[in-house]
């Protein structure tokens, strides 16, 4: 089983500022990782996969990055709507072995 | 768009079997995409139990300790989990959700259920 760990476990930011969040795999995972982002009460929405690509609907100030095993998730500037969980997930081989992250909290300072 | 709905019993007694069906509306549950279960212990991280495709084809979480059985009713558009002879450990929300193809290679998780807390006690 492919274990990724995200760090930090909670990250406090203010408005406005960049966040950056990181998800390493125990082995590679080639560009396959995914990101979502969850708020209190509410199922994961999906924000960047293949590692770099924006989902339907995603503002431009989320973007992602890395490949193999290192993987970042860059948030440019916070706004009061993104204050909320945010996990990686990876799939890979068959049959396919997915996990996702133990997660980030973006909270605010 | 698809939508996506759990439902089951809320409380399930410990050893007893865990059911919930998840209705899809919106699109065919024949349509080529892996329709799955993906469980939250109360404050705790996502946990993926196991998928199935139209075909029957399911792939199942190998660290789960209890057993996990997804089928498919293609006549109602739905799919099903159970788990059998749950513990407390099994207590959580559980979501269905589809994994599609959206880059081209690797299936993600597109849509969502709103989830459904499942109690496992006496």
């Amino acid at each position: 089983e492919i274990v990724l760990t995200q760090s930090p476990a909670t990250l406090s930011v203010s408005p406005g500022e960049r966040a950056t969040l990181s998800c390493r795999a125990s082995q590679s995972v080639d560009k396959f990782l995914a990101w979502y982002q969850q708020k209190p009460g509410q199922a994961p929405r999906l924000l960047i996969y293949d590692a770099s690509n924006r989902a339907t609907g995603i503002p431009a100030r989320f973007s992602g990055s890395g490949s193999g095993t290192d993987f970042t998730l860059t948030i440019s500037s916070l706004e009061a709507e993104d204050f909320a969980v945010y996990y990686c997930q990876q799939r890979s081989g068959w049959p396919p072995d997915l996990t996702f992250g133990g997660g980030t909290k973006v909270d605010i300072k | 768009q698809v939508h996506l709905q759990e439902s089951g019993p809320g409380l399930v007694k410990p050893s007893e079997a865990l059911s919930l069906t998840c209705a899809v509306s919106g699109e065919s549950i024949s349509s080529a995409c892996w329709w799955t279960w993906v469980r939250q212990s109360p404050g705790k991280g996502l946990e993926w139990i196991g998928e199935i495709y139209h075909s029957g084809t399911t792939n199942y979480n190998p660290s789960l300790k209890t057993p996990v059985t997804i089928s498919v009713d293609k006549s109602k558009n739905e799919f099903s989990l159970k788990l059998e002879s749950v513990t407390a450990a099994d207590t959580a929300v559980y979501y269905c959700a589809r994994q599609v193809v959206v880059g081209g290679a690797v299936d993600w998780f597109e849509s969502w259920g709103q989830g459904t807390l499942v109690i496992v006690s006496s």
